[in-house]
C-alpha cells in the first residue's frame, strides 16, 4: 500500500469546518482514499473512501486533488465528539486487502 | 444490525500463559481481519481470512500466535505463551470480501494487558 502522510494533530473550534489533510503522493492508479476514524476506547469506524472524483456522505466530504497526490477530509460542523484520530489509508478498492494504518491526525475540538 | 462482537473487552495475565480472544463478525461478511494496535500507534494487520481460508498471515508472529476461523463465521485468535511485549489491543474487522468496496467494521477490541 502506499504511504501516506498527516500532521500528528490539529484543532478545530465547534461548530466549525474542520479540513484534514493526507498527502499520498505514491498513490497508484488502482488505489483508492479511504478515511476511518478512532474514538478514544473503541474500534476505527469508517468515515467515506474516493478514487478521483469528490465525495459526499451524511458524515463528511473528501476532496481529492486532480493529480489524486493529496486529499482533504472536511467535517462540515465539527462537535466536540468529533474529536478522535483519523487515519487517511491508500489501498486497492474492489479488493478485501488489510489496511495499512499510520498514526493518523490527533483531531480536538475546542469547545 | 449488529456490529461486530469481541470479547472478553479486557484481558490481564502474567507472561507466558496462554489467553485467546473471540470475534463475532457482522452477519454475511465473508472476510474477517485481526489487528494488533499498539499504544500510540495505529492498527497493524495480524491476519486476514476469506471464509474460512487464512489468505493473509504474513503478519502472525507464528511461533507464539494461532488463528483460527471454523466454519467460515466465528473466530479465535490465540496467543501461547504471552510475552511482556504483547500487550496491545486486538482488533477484530470484517468486510463484505473481495468485489465490495473494502469497507471495514471493526469490533471494539480486546485490551490485554501482560503482567
Amino acid at each position: 500500500d502506499a504511504k501516506t502522510t498527516q500532521p500528528p494533530s490539529m484543532d478545530c473550534a465547534e461548530g466549525r469546518a474542520a479540513n484534514l489533510p493526507c498527502n499520498h503522493s505514491t498513490i497508484s492508479g488502482n488505489e483508492y482514499v479511504y478515511w476511518y476514524r478512532q474514538i478514544h476506547s473503541q474500534g476505527p469506524q469508517y468515515i467515506i473512501h474516493g478514487l478521483k472524483n469528490n465525495e459526499t456522505n451524511e458524515m463528511a466530504s473528501l476532496i481529492i486533488t486532480e493529480d489524486r497526490k493529496s486529499s482533504t477530509l472536511i467535517l462540515p460542523h465539527a462537535t466536540l465528539r468529533d474529536t478522535a484520530v483519523y487515519y487517511c489509508i491508500v489501498s486497492p478498492g474492489g479488493g478485501a486487502d488489510g489496511l495499512t494504518f499510520g498514526k493518523g491526525t490527533h483531531l480536538i475540538i475546542q469547545p | 444490525e449488529a456490529g461486530v462482537v469481541q470479547s472478553p473487552r479486557y484481558k490481564i495475565i502474567e507472561k507466558k500463559q496462554p489467553v485467546a480472544f473471540w470475534c463475532n463478525p457482522i452477519s454475511g461478511h465473508n472476510t474477517l481481519y485481526w489487528y494488533r494496535q499498539n499504544l500510540g500507534q495505529g492498527p497493524e494487520l495480524l491476519i486476514r481470512y476469506e471464509n474460512e481460508e487464512a489468505v493473509d498471515d504474513s503478519q502472525l508472529p507464528k511461533d507464539r500466535f494461532s488463528a483460527e476461523r471454523l466454519k467460515g463465521v466465528d473466530s479465535t485468535l490465540k496467543i501461547q505463551p504471552a510475552e511482556l511485549g504483547d500487550s496491545a489491543v486486538y482488533l477484530c474487522a470484517s468486510s463484505k470480501g473481495p468485489g465490495n468496496q473494502n469497507e471495514q467494521f471493526f469490533g471494539p477490541g480486546t485490551r490485554l494487558t501482560v503482567l
